[in-house]
């Protein structure tokens, strides 16, 4: 079983919706989370992390963390077509970018125009 | 734009041959990864370095991957002899040791292997 678990495979909204993607962590180690995109062709770019218990937003988007349960998720608002990628959670056991990541299988976004 | 240079982007190897990609991290980043990324999109680990030292490292024992970071030159990554499950993207990223702060991956280099 991966250590990481994402949810939904793949998610289709419209321009201007709002997308929420899920990941839930199975190891109590994993306490650090980061939200990664990757556009086809190039390699995965940090979006945000989030490290303690409630919400988190930058910009557009939102990300909350319920560590009790290990679960973590990703909402963006006024979804646009360049929005549409691969979202990876990943997490670790400690904070700061020296430490392994242990990522999700990803979630494929697509933003309809 | 990805600070973190990857070469070459693409690299084609019939079986049985080495290949060796190449990564320049972040200017002033200690710390580098590499990870493979297979046709399914899973990630996984590599090895890691903070400066020239290994920090930590998959089972290598089949001793066909090695990587080094050498000083004042690109790091890199070799397959002394490929297998077709090698065939995967190969992701570098570098970062700083302050904590919460982000890796960055360069854009990878794809390996087919035929």
């Amino acid at each position: 079983q991966q250590k990481v678990q994402q949810s939904p495979e793949s998610l289709s909204v419209p321009e201007g919706g709002m997308a929420s993607l899920n990941c839930t962590s199975s190891d109590r180690n994993f306490q650090y989370f980061w939200w990664y995109r990757q556009h086809s062709g190039e390699g995965p770019k940090a979006l945000m992390s989030i490290f303690s218990d409630g919400d988190k937003k930058e910009g557009r988007f939102t990300a909350h963390l319920n560590k009790a349960s290990l679960h973590v998720s990703l909402h963006i608002r006024d979804s646009q077509p360049s929005d549409s990628a691969l979202y990876f959670c990943a997490a670790s056991e400690q904070g700061g970018s020296f430490n392994k990541l242990t990522f999700g299988a990803g979630t494929r976004l697509a933003v309809c125009p | 734009n990805s600070k973190v240079i990857q070469t070459p982007r693409y690299l084609v190897k019939g079986q049985g041959q080495k290949a060796k990609m190449r990564c320049i991290p972040e200017k002033g980043h200690p710390v580098v990864f590499w990870y493979q990324q297979n046709k399914n999109n899973e990630f996984k680990f590599l090895i890691n370095f903070q400066n020239q030292e290994v920090l930590q490292q998959i089972d290598m024992t089949e001793k066909r991957f090695s990587a080094e970071c050498p000083s004042n030159s690109p790091c890199s990554l070799e397959i002394q002899s490929s297998e077709a499950g090698d065939s995967a993207l190969y992701l570098c990223a570098s970062g700083t040791l302050i904590s919460n702060e982000r890796l960055f991956f360069g854009h990878g280099t794809k390996l087919s292997v035929l």
